[in-house]
């Protein structure tokens, strides 16, 4: 099945330092990814949509300059939390959402496989 | 008013019991998922589903768009079911969350 990895899986660092996240899709490629937070006892929120080879596109509400999005390729994205302070210490999570290919035509899908989470602590 | 509710927000069961978890959300959609979360916070996506009904082994989830309401049943259920249970509605891949369901089977 689809499988998409985070890497780290958890990360303690000290507030000011830049923390970098990735997120790959193992065994399909994806148009698109996204890019949650999760706070303690609370739902997922969406913080942006990253698009292979464009910007991404940030939530309303999220710094783009402290939470730098890339993707490089169709299968890895990565967070970077610049200048990290205690209140960044939160779970984030990645999604990706597979292409299908059928003849010479590509789609996207709703569908979304999930990651499983990178538990960040800013001290 | 969240766009997407879910109910109940807690529920305890004994093994075996048959249990339903809610949700309501006031959106159009193109889909709507059902998530696990674990204690350890990985997520898992159950089901992807746009009409009718889905099922697979003991879960099965249901919806109707008229109602804009979707449920998830699980029989049979077992302590390993506990776990966090979310609704999220898409609009072509951007999901909105609810704010989650902790169930515990207790044996």
């Amino acid at each position: 099945g689809a499988v998409v990895s985070q890497h780290p899986s958890w990360v303690i660092c000290k507030s000011g330092t830049s923390v970098k996240i990735e997120c790959r899709s193992l065994d399909f490629q994806a148009t698109t990814m996204f890019w949650y937070r999760q706070f303690p006892k609370q739902s997922l929120m969406l913080m942006a949509t990253s698009n292979e080879g464009s910007k991404a596109t940030y939530e309303q509400g999220v710094e783009k300059d402290k939470f730098l999005i890339n993707h490089a390729s169709l299968t890895l994205s990565t967070l970077t939390v610049t200048s990290a302070h205690p209140e960044d210490s939160s779970f984030y999570i990645c999604s990706a959402r597979p292409i299908v290919a059928s003849g010479s035509r590509v789609f996207g899908t709703d569908t979304q496989y999930f990651g499983p989470g990178t538990r960040l602590t800013v001290l | 008013k969240n766009e997407v509710e879910q109910s109940p927000q807690n529920l305890t069961a004994q093994e075996g019991e048959f249990i339903t978890i809610n949700c309501s959300y006031s959106v159009g959609i193109s889909a709507l998922h059902w998530l696990q979360q674990h204690p350890g916070g990985g997520i898992v996506s159950l089901f992807m589903l746009s009409s009718g009904k889905k099922k697979h082994g003991r879960l099965i989830a249901t919806i109707n768009i008229q109602e804009k309401h979707s449920s998830l049943h699980i029989t049979a259920s077992h302590p390993r079911d506990s776990a966090v249970y979310i609704c999220a509605v898409g609009f072509f891949s951007r999901l909105t969350f609810g704010e989650g369901t902790q169930l515990t089977v207790n044996p």
